[in-house]
């Protein structure tokens, strides 16, 4: 298996563009994480899927920020519209449900907005 | 969420064990506690994680006390490569709908030739 896997690795935007980020979890996990990672605040949990039914969006900052997971080989995260301070390196990690498994993280996406 | 505390930095020498330490005093008697590390802005990479009992695998080793209040992740012979920001972080749990990792500040390893 290819790992995780995020697009775009990087992307460059201007404010109140949309933007939409792509996560394909690894094959056969049905638990699926979107992390967001500032200098500030570190490493975020965003929203939590299991089973392509998000359980957790407690970490979704705002209405702006939108997940979806149509099936179980794709999610996204759109930002609508962006701002400056969502700049941020994104990341993407998929698992099996148990809590006994490990969770992998795709290289994340580096997004800039201008 | 079970809060763990770590310290910010570390040192150690090439060659030598490095013993990262780490306090979850509040975790619940069926959550694992996880170690992973990032590289520069790398995507998390796991290393190991454990219940009750100590772990070892290719990477490193896992130290739980009997109270389960705290570990050490062991590095037996560090390089230049380990250096790194070490999480530690307990996996909560959400019931049937599976558990979620949330991440602490992490520790910054930094190993010096």
């Amino acid at each position: 298996d290819a790992g995780v896997i995020q697009s775009p690795r990087h992307e460059v935007t201007e404010m109140g563009q949309e933007v939409t980020l792509r996560c394909k979890p690894i094959s056969g996990h049905n638990s699926l994480f979107w992390y967001r990672q500032t200098m500030m605040r570190g490493l975020e949990l965003l929203i939590y899927f299991n089973n392509n039914v998000p359980i957790d969006d407690s970490g979704m900052p705002e209405d702006r920020f939108s997940a979806k997971m149509p099936n179980a080989s794709f999610s996204t995260l759109k930002i609508q519209p962006s701002e400056p301070r969502d700049s941020a390196v994104y990341f993407c990690a998929s698992s099996f449900r148990a809590e006994n498994t490990e969770a992998f993280f795709g290289q994340g996406t580096r997004l800039t907005v201008v | 969420d079970a809060k763990t505390t770590q310290p910010t930095s570390m040192d150690c020498a090439e060659g030598r064990a490095a013993n990262l330490p780490c306090n979850h005093s509040t975790i619940s008697g069926n959550e694992y506690v996880y170690w992973y590390r990032q590289i520069h802005s790398q995507g998390p990479q796991y290393i190991i994680h454990g219940l009750k009992n100590n772990e070892t695998n290719e990477m490193a080793s896992l130290i739980i006390t009997e109270d389960r209040k705290s570990s050490t992740l062991i590095l037996p012979h560090a390089t230049l490569r380990d250096t790194a920001v070490y999480y530690c972080i307990v996996r909560t749990l959400l019931g049937t709908s599976g558990s979620r990792l949330t991440f602490g500040e992490g520790t910054q390893l930094t190993v010096n030739p």
